[in-house]
């Protein structure tokens, strides 16, 4: 199976707040997972990426937990700002595939004051 | 440093009529993938290109839709006699490499998309 599956698929977080957003896989020839951004009306960007044999990934705010036996990761937004609010992707891409990724169906991200 | 840059931004076409949409990679990118997106859903991938070749096209609809990279100029994807449910965003991406070598990686960089909308 190719799909993605990612939850939830709305959150609201408070200024300050952590979000989390989950993606499960099915996949076990999936060797690199990242997460993209997206804002109305742009493209979506590359915000992090992991790849299977690491658990935990950081980069600034933004950390990336994954738990290669349960096929599940997630992204974590420490301190959330209202210029976080986006679409959040996970995406997943197979050995051998290129750089062709399979996506989940996105999570809308709004952080309020 | 220009990113991946896509036109039109917007396009409107009536059923039957043909749609080209154009992708120029960034610089020094010589992959190129395209991908659809409906409204309030991720993004499915159709078609991998290199230069002059076609590497996986299995996300691409059998009839109407075709793309090309050729050696010179941009990539095009094209839909034939387009339909109401051809609306959508259609986004380019490129990357310099199709798989990372050890300890590289080589991300996607998408464009801001085309939206194509068929009335």
């Amino acid at each position: 199976q190719q799909q993605v599956k990612q939850s939830p698929q709305s959150l609201i977080v408070q200024k300050g707040g952590i979000s989390i957003i989950n993606c499960a896989y099915e996949n076990t020839a999936f060797d690199y997972f990242p997460w993209y951004q997206q804002f109305p009306g742009k493209g979506p960007a590359l915000l992090i990426a992991i790849r299977p044999d690491v658990s935990e990934k950081k980069e600034g705010r933004f950390t990336i937990s994954f738990n290669k036996s349960a096929k599940q990761f997630s992204l974590h937004i420490m301190d959330s700002q209202p210029g976080d609010s986006a679409t959040y992707f996970c995406a997943a891409r197979s050995t051998g595939g290129g750089n062709k990724l399979t996506f989940g169906t996105g999570t809308q991200l709004k952080v309020e004051l | 440093n220009a990113g991946v840059m896509q036109n039109p931004r917007h396009l409107v076409r009536r059923r039957g009529q043909e749609a080209r949409l154009r992708c120029s990679p960034m610089k020094g990118h010589s992959h190129v993938y395209w991908y659809r997106q409906l409204p309030e859903e991720g993004l499915k991938f159709m078609v991998y290109l290199q230069k002059e070749n076609i590497i996986d096209e299995s996300g691409m609809p059998k009839e109407r839709f075709s793309a090309e990279f050729p050696k010179e100029g941009p990539s095009i994807l094209r839909i034939q006699q387009v339909v109401r449910g051809d609306s959508a965003a259609y986004f380019c991406a490129s990357s310099q490499m199709n798989s990372p070598g050890q300890g590289a990686d080589s991300p996607l960089h998408f464009g801001n998309g085309t939206r194509l909308t068929v009335t």
